[in-house]
């Protein structure tokens, strides 16, 4: 099974700043099945990114992901205000499909 | 706009089993570019994926939950079930359902979840 570390645990930044969200895989994946999703209190998550890089239908440009083998990154360029969220790698080229534990972006 | 709605017990007993519903509505059920697919999420922790079925009823479980889960569809009614049997309390958990884009294998539109409890 691949396990999917996600660091830092909590990421404390002011509206305005750049958000660097990281994700470590135990063993390497596919970009082409990696993912990115934002999750609010109380709601679903939303797909962020798709195939490593990708922005889902409607995800605003500051939103970008990079990264490949074990090592990937969500960048948010300028946090806005909707931005304070809790944030989930995901990958499904090996199964079982697995998910990180979370990256909480909170305000500073 | 593609929209799932899940439904079922909000409450379960201990050994007993979970069944959910989710009904999709607003786009096609029946594309083999698809899976739909079950997610748990614990109060306060993070995602588990449970598995996936095609419309055709082809599956895929989680090998963890492998041996409690079953899958179901119905096309006329473009609805897929969750099945899970002898459940304790730590399947407590929000239950989603959603759509898995197979050409990324990652889920682009999710139901808004149903809190299942297992409390006798």
């Amino acid at each position: 099974e691949i396990v999917l570390t996600q660091s830092p645990g909590t990421l404390s930044l002011s509206p305005g700043e750049r958000a660097t969200l990281s994700c470590r895989a135990s063993q390497s994946v596919s970009s082409s099945y990696f993912s990115w999703y934002q999750q609010k209190p109380g709601q679903a998550p939303r797909l962020l990114i798709y195939s490593g890089s990708s922005r889902a239908t409607g995800i605003p440009d500051r939103f970008s992901g990079s990264g490949f083998g074990t090592d990937f990154t969500l960048t948010i360029s300028r946090l806005e205000p909707e931005d304070f969220a809790v944030y989930y790698c995901q990958q499904y080229g090996s199964s079982p499909l697995t998910f990180g534990g979370g990256t909480k972006v909170e305000i500073k | 706009q593609l929209q799932l709605q899940e439904s079922g017990p909000g409450l379960v007993k201990p050994s007993e089993t979970l069944s959910l519903a989710c009904t999709v509505s607003g786009g096609s059920f029946t594309s083999s570019t698809y899976f739909w697919g079950w997610i748990r999420q614990p109060p306060g922790k993070g995602l588990e994926c449970i598995g996936a079925i095609s419309y055709r009823g082809g599956t895929y479980y989680n090998p963890s939950l492998q041996s409690r889960v079953s899958m179901s569809v119905d096309t006329s009614r473009n609805q897929f079930s969750l099945r899970l049997s002898s459940v304790t309390a730590a399947d407590t958990a929000v239950y989603y359902c959603a759509r898995m884009w197979l050409t990324t294998n990652c889920f682009d539109y999710w139901g808004q979840g149903t809190l299942v409890t297992v409390s006798s």
